[in-house]
């Protein structure tokens, strides 16, 4: 079965200043996506990026992006210049043809003025 | 607004209830999911139909049932409601693969259940 692991439970961050949020995934399909939802306290679930797994190319989202490591199934999320509406729990998740959506446990971002 | 309709948006009901959740999804989604997220909790994925078949089972529990309609709209059934079930479930939809399988979320319906 596709797990998804988000190692860091809370990170905090200062305003302006870059965060990166970790995770990994586990799978034996060579096709498949990966996603970064951010949800605030009103609890909407928000896409922050997608990223194909047959793009080598990392995705970008103005202040968000993504490495993508595929060998390593790493697939960590950056955030430059933050800001304190960035402040929420991110989830990452993985999807593929053959399978539902599966998320990780989600990380608490906090960022501090 | 991402499309995804969800009513209600907050519901209270007593032990032992049984309580119907409605989705409609974004215009053109085939396939339905719903999630359960308890306080401060991860999501737990229930439940996916596509195009009004059953396509995929996570831990939905046996006093919960769900189905998908002819026009899309999709309805989860909890019953014999215990004070655990109270959670924010939320419905998402998807083109499936023409978007990349991204799923889009609806704003949740509360449930407490008291």
């Amino acid at each position: 079965a596709q797990t998804v692991t988000q190692s860091q439970p809370e990170m905090s961050v200062q305003e302006a200043e870059t965060v990166t949020l970790s995770c990994t995934y586990d799978t034996s399909e060579s096709d498949y996506y990966l996603f970064w939802y951010k949800q605030p306290p009103s609890r909407q679930m928000i896409l922050v990026i997608r990223q194909e797994a047959y793009k080598q190319q990392n995705a970008t989202e103005n202040r968000f992006s993504v490495n993508f490591q595929k060998a390593a199934k790493s697939f960590s999320l950056k955030i430059s210049d933050s800001q304190l509406g960035d402040a929420a729990m991110y989830f990452c998740a993985y999807s593929s043809n053959n399978n539902d959506m599966r998320f990780g446990a989600g990380t608490r971002l906090t960022v501090k003025p | 607004d991402s499309g995804v309709t969800q009513t209600p948006k907050h519901l209270i009901t007593a032990t032992g209830q049984r309580v119907t959740l409605r989705c409609s999804p974004r215009s053109g989604d085939l396939s339905v999911y719903w999630y359960q997220q308890s306080l401060d909790q991860g999501l737990q994925f229930l439940i996916q139909y596509y195009n009004g078949e059953e396509r995929a089972k996570g831990n939905i529990l046996e006093r919960f049932s769900a189905q998908q309609f002819p026009d899309l709209h999709s309805e989860l059934n909890l019953s014999s409601l215990e004070l655990g079930d109270s959670a924010l479930y939320f419905c998402a939809s998807s083109v499936s693969t023409l978007d990349g399988n991204t799923i889009y979320f609806g704003e949740g319906s509360w449930l407490t259940v008291v």
